[in-house]
């Protein structure tokens, strides 16, 4: 079964950091672009990383560029958020989401369950 | 920055049809993807390409596209079509943006 599962979220508090990870099984993960999304309690959704399926492109939101790093690890299959100099309004579900590829035209076909991250003092 | 409206909110009665606009405030547009999220569950994807619809999602999804606006119609709507949904797309610089998200409320 292909599927994505994120951990490491939780309850920090302003200026703190926090890693998120998404594990992914049940495809070739090396071979899929992948993003972090994210969703404020009661909020749309807000895209917020992109990475290439080597590593070697990267994108950010404005909101975040300069204080979250996406990464991954193809080896084990998982994909990585550094979070640092957290505010309030990063508080939200993080979603990873993997891009279809060439043939869905790069829409997010799998998703996983989401974990919450709250930043609160 | 690249922005994707949509209307807040759609009601609808059980068979008939829904339709939710996604104008795109500047050209190009990029391939617009559409997405359903029921409460507490993650989005799911139920249109690529404009209009082209994943397995496993219904015949009554559709999605067209004219100009810098794309639209995902339900036909024939059940009550389990009631949910948040947003559209996709990309902007020139290859960085991602969802719409504002409509609420569909089966009546």
């Amino acid at each position: 079964e292909v599927q994505l599962v994120e951990s490491g979220g939780g309850l920090v508090q302003p200026g703190g950091s926090l890693r998120l990870s998404c594990a992914a099984s049940g495809f070739t993960f090396s071979s899929y672009e992948m993003n972090w999304v994210r969703q404020a309690p009661g909020k749309g959704l807000e895209w917020v990383s992109y990475i290439s399926s080597s590593g070697s492109t990267i994108y950010y939101a404005d909101s975040v560029k300069g204080r979250f790093t996406i990464s991954r690890d193809n080896a084990k299959n998982s994909l990585y958020l550094q979070m640092n100099s957290l505010r309030a309004e990063d508080t939200a579900v993080y979603y990873c989401a993997r891009e279809g590829g060439y043939s869905y035209g790069y829409a997010f076909d799998i998703w996983g369950q989401g974990t919450m991250v709250t930043v609160s003092s | 920055s690249y922005e994707l409206t949509q209307p807040p909110s759609v009601s609808v009665s059980p068979g008939q049809t829904a339709r939710i606009t996604c104008s795109a405030d500047a050209l190009p547009k990029q391939y617009a993807y559409w997405y359903q999220q029921k409460p507490g569950q993650a989005p799911v994807l139920v249109i690529y390409k404009d209009s082209e619809r994943p397995s496993g999602i219904p015949e009554r999804f559709s999605g067209s596209s004219s100009g810098t606006t794309v639209t995902l119609t339900i036909s024939g709507v059940q009550a389990e079509d009631e949910a948040d949904y947003y559209c996709q797309s990309a902007d020139s610089s290859g960085t991602y943006v969802f719409g504002t998200g409509t609420k569909v409320t089966v009546l």
